[in-house]
């Protein structure tokens, strides 16, 4: 069935570091990828997402490219800040295979200062 | 609108006690769906309407378990007879598609 692996954490960078998230996906379809962000005691709030092989979704300095030969959607940022602590969840919805979103299971992320 | 809103934010029930949680989706937004979450874990499916038709439950949906939407609106989630493994963070979220899906602030859950 479908699912999503990401890398396990947690993940501590300095202030203004580079970070990589890895997330792979399993789907027998043409899934929609998506990054969510969970702040402490809050819900999920949707990052960026992208529908199709090829596309790169990105907001707030985040970015990901759906790359469809390498199942791959990873989370990018070229320089991190403290207020990107959180945990980060990895993502599919695949119309083909049913009416729900699988996630993986969330990096949590640390940004020093 | 404010986005999808959950009632109560905490619950801190006894073993055996029956609780409700209440969801509101965005106004527009045709599908609900419910995910339980619990520490460390990303969220987990557990049943998703269509309106007011319930479409689909997750085997994680035990017997215990009921949910409705009687309108196509609001969302009630319903757990009997509580265990401690009930205890986590019960999520819901809406969607006009299979898009994205916008979630609200969740529902934790106790049982002690």
């Amino acid at each position: 069935g479908d699912s999503v692996t990401q890398m396990e954490g947690p993940v501590t960078l300095s202030e203004e570091a580079c970070l990589t998230i890895n997330c792979t996906y399993t789907a027998t379809g043409y899934p929609s990828l998506f990054w969510y962000v969970q702040y402490p005691g809050e819900g999920l709030q949707l990052l960026l997402k992208a529908t199709k092989a090829d596309d790169k979704g990105s907001n707030k300095g985040f970015e990901a490219t759906y790359r469809k030969e390498t199942t791959s959607f990873h989370l990018e940022k070229g320089s991190v800040q403290v207020s990107d602590s959180a945990v980060y969840f990895c993502a599919l919805s695949d119309l083909n295979t049913g009416n729900q979103f699988y996630f993986g299971t969330g990096t949590s992320l640390t940004v020093i200062p | 609108d404010t986005g999808v809103s959950q009632d109560p934010r905490h619950k801190i029930t006894k073993r055996g006690q029956n609780v409700t949680f209440r969801c509101d989706p965005i106004s527009e937004h045709n599908r609900l769906y419910w995910y339980r979450q619990t520490l460390g874990q990303g969220p987990e499916f557990l049943t998703y309407f269509q309106n007011e038709a319930q479409l689909e439950k997750s085997r994680l949906l035990s017997d215990r378990f009921s949910a409705e939407r009687p309108k196509g609106s609001f969302s009630t989630l319903e757990i009997q007879r509580t265990e401690q493994g009930d205890s986590a963070m019960y999520l819901c979220a809406s969607s006009s598609g299979l898009v994205w899906a916008f979630f609200g602030q969740g529902t934790r859950l106790t049982v002690v």
